[in-house]
């Protein structure tokens, strides 16, 4: 079956620290791959995406991830964090079906973020 | 450009009661979905609409569950009757095109059936 995993429910930083948020994926054939960030009492906003090309793809507020097909992961990084950066954070997958039905996105129960000043 | 819209933002019902949640998508976009999140679980995708089309909706718990898209422009989803399990927040998300194209996420209705 297919899944996305999460394998930390929080992570903690300090501000100006970098971090990281993994992801880790399991499809089969070629996965398209999304991070969401969720602010308190908002909808999901996007962030970035991979389809293909680069493996390391840049994304919204200096977000980046980088996708390792070897490892199946697509973890998020940001160099400095910021205590506005504090939200959860949801990693996704999509992977075409042979009608393209079944598109939707395949979500890992996400990871809270939390920045100290 | 708006964004995805939901309503209600919150709705609070006894077991065995009805309700319908709206979406309005970003206009022009053809792709519709919902997906719900029950408290602390992963976010689950319930169906897809293509305009009018059901494209997918093996997502659907059972047949409490009913959406409709009429005319291709907005779509509700009605649960009846509701159940305690079915407590969560329900999302509605929609894209311009499929697949390679990110789904814009509207805020949610959060659903608690008592």
């Amino acid at each position: 079956a297919q899944s996305v995993a999460q394998p930390e429910d929080q992570v903690n930083v300090a501000e100006g620290n970098p971090l990281t948020v993994k992801c880790t994926y399991s499809v089969s054939g070629n996965p398209y791959l999304f991070w969401y960030v969720q602010y308190p009492n908002r909808g999901l906003q996007f962030l970035l995406k991979y389809i293909t090309g680069d493996n390391l793809v840049k994304g919204s507020y200096g977000f980046e991830a980088e996708f390792n097909k070897s490892q199946t992961s697509f973890h998020l990084k940001k160099p400095s964090a910021l205590v506005s950066d504090s939200a959860l954070y949801f990693c996704a997958v999509r992977v075409m079906g042979a009608n393209q039905a079944g598109t939707a996105l395949i979500f890992g129960k996400g990871t809270t973020l939390s920045v100290s000043s | 450009e708006a964004g995805v819209t939901q309503f209600p933002s919150h709705s609070v019902i006894e077991k065995g009661q009805t309700v319908t949640l709206r979406c309005d998508p970003i206009s022009g976009h053809d792709n519709l979905y919902w997906y719900r999140r029950v408290m602390g679980k992963e976010i689950k995708f319930l169906l897809h609409f293509v305009k009018e089309s059901k494209q997918d909706e093996s997502g659907m718990p059972n047949n409490r569950f009913l959406a409709e898209r009429t005319g291709g422009t907005y779509s509700t989803l009605k649960v009846q009757p509701a159940e305690l399990e079915d407590s969560g927040v329900y999302f509605c998300a929609s894209s311009h095109r499929d697949f390679a194209y990110e789904q814009y996420f509207g805020p949610g209705t959060r659903l608690t059936v008592t």
